[in-house]
């Protein structure tokens, strides 16, 4: 059985604080990916990053940063010093086992960044 | 260029009239992806195309009807829908259906804002 957990239902901070969302992905399977979406107010799911279960080097992208461990299972994303604009849903989606296609969506993650 | 273009943005239909919703790309993916997302839900997969036949239906009801005319096109077809079908109804695209490609990143659109009355 696969499952994927996303424990933080809503994150509230103050501009300019770091904020680490979690997400856990229980599989059996060896192989895998690793998927961070973003949900602003307006609707679009804009992706934000891919992993590969062989690859645990963690990524920076400027204020974005990835951790990702695979002996706990855990894929967790790191916003530096948050801005307004990074108000959203986050969503962390899996995608489990050779030749499959379908993103299987945490529930997210609703970050709101105050002024 | 990453865009995947939803029309219409908004839509409102009463439980008798029949609507389409378009998806449309330009980044020759030949997998396309309908999901539906329901308020402060994740979305979930109604149907997925893959050179341009449909490859999964996700035991979506019939008043749901998907249609692919092109490689860069998908419709989803409304009919006779129930006020518990309101919801956010996003298109997706990706290079293939096939995981391990590299680069094979499901794109988004906007959605369509759909409201049964």
């Amino acid at each position: 059985a696969q499952k994927v957990t996303q424990a933080q239902t809503e994150i509230s901070v103050v501009e300019k604080e770091d904020v680490t969302l979690d997400c856990v992905y229980e599989t059996r399977d060896t192989t895998y990916y690793l998927f961070w979406y973003k949900q602003p107010p307006s609707g679009e799911l804009v992706f934000l990053i891919r992993r590969n279960s062989f690859d645990e080097q963690n990524e920076i992208s400027g204020r974005y940063s990835w951790n990702f461990q695979k002996s706990t299972s855990s894929f967790n994303f790191t916003i530096t010093a948050s801005q307004v604009v990074d108000s959203a849903v986050y969503f962390c989606a899996p995608l489990s086992g050779a030749g499959s296609y379908q993103l299987t969506f945490g529930k997210g993650t609703k970050l709101s960044v105050i002024p | 260029d990453t865009e995947v273009t939803q029309t219409p943005k908004h839509l409102v239909m009463g439980m008798t009239n029949k609507k389409s919703l378009k998806c449309e790309q330009h980044m020759g993916h030949r997998a396309m992806y309908w999901y539906k997302q329901k308020a402060k839900k994740p979305p979930e997969l109604m149907f997925v195309y893959s050179y341009e036949k449909l490859s999964i239906n996700e035991s979506v009801p019939s008043r749901f009807s998907p249609e692919c005319p092109n490689s860069s096109l998908l419709n989803l077809h409304l009919h006779a829908l129930q006020p518990e079908d309101s919801a956010l109804y996003l298109c997706a695209s990706s290079l293939t259906l096939i995981t391990g490609v590299a680069k094979n990143i499901q794109y988004f659109g906007a959605g369509t804002r759909l409201s049964v009355l």
